[in-house]
C-alpha cells in the first residue's frame, strides 16, 4: 500500500496570512508522465471531506482560487493564499493512483 | 446540483451486520464509480472498496475483504455497503462518494452514516 505522510499535524494560522501544507508519499504518484494522483481534501466540523484540489494541482469546482496545489512524484504542497476563518478545520491529502486509495493522516489548521 | 444522500445511523451488538444505502441524484453516468469510506473517531478516512455503476465490478480493501459487501441498484440510483461479523473497531462513520474515472477524484460525498457497535 501507498502510505501518504502529512505535516504539519497542526498548524495555527491568523487570517490574512498564507499557510502551506506538506504531503508526501512512499511511491511516486506520477502516471504516465502526466499525471499526478494526488488530491487535497477540507473536512470541517461535523462535516464530510470537500474535494479541493485533484491532479495535484487542479482547484476543483467552486474552490476559491486561494487554494493551489503543486508537486510532482512523492512531495506535494497545498498553498492558501490568505488564510480566511472559513478554511479551518483538517486538511488530507489523498493518493487514487493505485488500490487501496489512502490518506495523509490529516492536518489540523486553526486561528491563531 | 448532484447529491448523494445516506440512510441513518445505526447501532449493532457485536457479530452483527449493517447495511448503509446511499443514493444519488442530478446525475446518471453509468462510468462513474461509487466507493465507501469509514472514518473512526478521531482517525483518518478509510477506503474501503468501489463499484462501477455501469457494470457493477467491485474492489475491496484487504482490511474488510470477506465481510463488506458493495452492491447497487440503478433503477433507484442507490449503492449499498454490508459489513458483517461487527466488531466494536468497526465503529466509525461511513461515508459514500462518487469518483471520476477520467481524473480519479471523490467529488461527491454523502453526509456520513455513524455506525456504533456496542453490546
Amino acid at each position: 500500500d501507498i502510505v501518504m505522510t502529512q505535516s504539519p499535524l497542526s498548524l495555527p494560522v491568523t487570517p490574512g496570512e498564507p499557510a502551506s501544507i506538506s504531503c508526501r508519499s512512499s511511491q511516486s504518484l506520477l502516471h504516465g508522465s502526466t499525471y499526478n494522483f494526488l488530491n487535497w481534501f477540507l473536512q470541517k466540523p461535523g462535516q464530510s471531506p470537500q474535494l479541493l484540489i485533484y491532479l495535484a494541482s487542479n482547484r476543483a469546482s467552486g474552490v476559491p482560487d486561494r487554494f493551489s496545489g503543486s508537486g510532482s512524484g512523492t512531495d506535494f504542497t497545498l498553498k492558501i493564499s490568505r488564510v480566511e476563518a472559513e478554511d479551518i478545520g483538517v486538511y488530507y491529502c489523498m493518493q487514487s493512483l493505485q488500490l487501496p486509495l489512502t490518506f495523509g493522516g490529516g492536518t489540523k489548521v486553526e486561528i491563531k | 446540483q448532484v447529491q448523494f444522500v445516506q440512510s441513518g445511523a445505526e447501532v449493532r451488538e457485536p457479530g452483527a451486520s449493517v447495511k448503509v444505502s446511499c443514493k444519488s441524484s442530478g446525475y446518471s453516468s453509468t462510468t462513474w464509480l461509487v466507493d465507501w469510506v469509514r472514518q473512526a473517531p478521531g482517525q483518518r478516512p478509510e477506503w474501503m472498496g468501489q463499484i462501477t455503476i455501469g457494470n457493477g465490478d467491485t474492489k475491496y480493501s484487504q482490511n474488510v475483504q470477506g465481510r463488506v459487501t458493495i452492491t447497487r441498484d440503478t433503477s433507484a440510483n442507490t449503492a449499498y455497503m454490508e459489513l458483517s461479523s461487527l466488531r466494536s473497531e468497526d465503529t466509525a462513520v461511513y461515508f459514500c462518494a462518487r469518483r471520476n474515472p477520467t481524473n480519479n477524484a471523490m467529488d461527491v460525498w454523502g453526509q456520513g452514516t455513524t455506525v456504533t457497535v456496542s453490546s
